[in-house]
């Protein structure tokens, strides 16, 4: 067990549908990551929090978006979705901003009919 | 543009045969870096990390790797891979200066018992 934590484990929604992922870190822990993981594209970085803060971006489309709020859990919405927003989504977290080694949760396996 | 390459995508081995996976990296400044590992079904898990100093760092599980600054590279290595090994692996690099951990697109290890 990483000590993160992420819910729904399972989600299934039709196109156009908006849902939200929530993250808690693991206890301490300030940097909060999201990453996709898709059968064709892999591991996709898609946006950091630090503290409340967005710190990085990354492949993130339009239609997602995050945050940290300030008991540190973090929240991913993605909206209007598409077939092709089926993936795992994973959670990290880390202590420091960035550089240290991050705790991964067991993801959200989001399908999209 | 900071990217990781791993040089195989799929990789099958009988037990006891070694283990070379390839990763390079383009990444300006000092890095850290990292090989996480996915067993089917389950979160990323930190198998090793090099942040400083000797550059033959070992994980858990018989593992190692070997960052050539020179070359870009840190490879994992394995002397008498298992049925067990049997995941996908991450090579992942991330600026000490903060910025986010950048992953490769993985390699998925099979083992033949």
């Amino acid at each position: 067990d990483s000590g993160v934590t992420q819910t729904p484990k399972h989600l299934i929604t039709a196109t156009g549908q908006r849902v939200t992922l929530r993250c808690s870190p693991r206890s301490g822990d300030l940097s909060v990551y999201w990453y996709q993981q898709s059968l064709d594209q892999g591991l996709q970085f898609l946006i950091q929090y630090y503290n409340g803060e967005e710190r990085a971006k990354g492949n993130i489309l339009e239609r997602f978006s995050a945050q940290q709020f300030p008991d540190l859990h973090s929240e991913l919405n993605l909206s209007s979705l598409e077939l092709g927003d089926s993936a795992l989504y994973f959670c990290a977290s880390s202590p420091s901003f960035g550089g240290s080694e991050a705790f991964f949760g067991q993801g959200t396996r989001l399908t999209v009919v | 543009a900071q990217s990781v390459s791993q040089h195989n995508h799929h990789v099958i081995l009988s037990e006891a045969a070694s283990l070379e996976l390839g990763c390079n990296y383009s990444y300006g400044g000092t890095v850290n870096l990292f090989w996480y590992v996915q067993y089917p079904g389950q979160h990323l898990q930190l198998l090793l990390k090099y942040f400083s100093g000797d550059p033959l760092v070992k994980g858990i599980k018989g593992f190692e790797a070997e960052f050539i600054k020179s070359k870009f590279s840190f490879n994992l290595r394995k002397p008498s891979v298992q049925w067990s090994d049997t995941a996908e692996y991450f090579c992942a690099v991330s600026g000490t200066g903060g910025f986010k951990t950048i992953f490769g697109a993985g390699t998925r290890l099979f083992v033949k018992a």
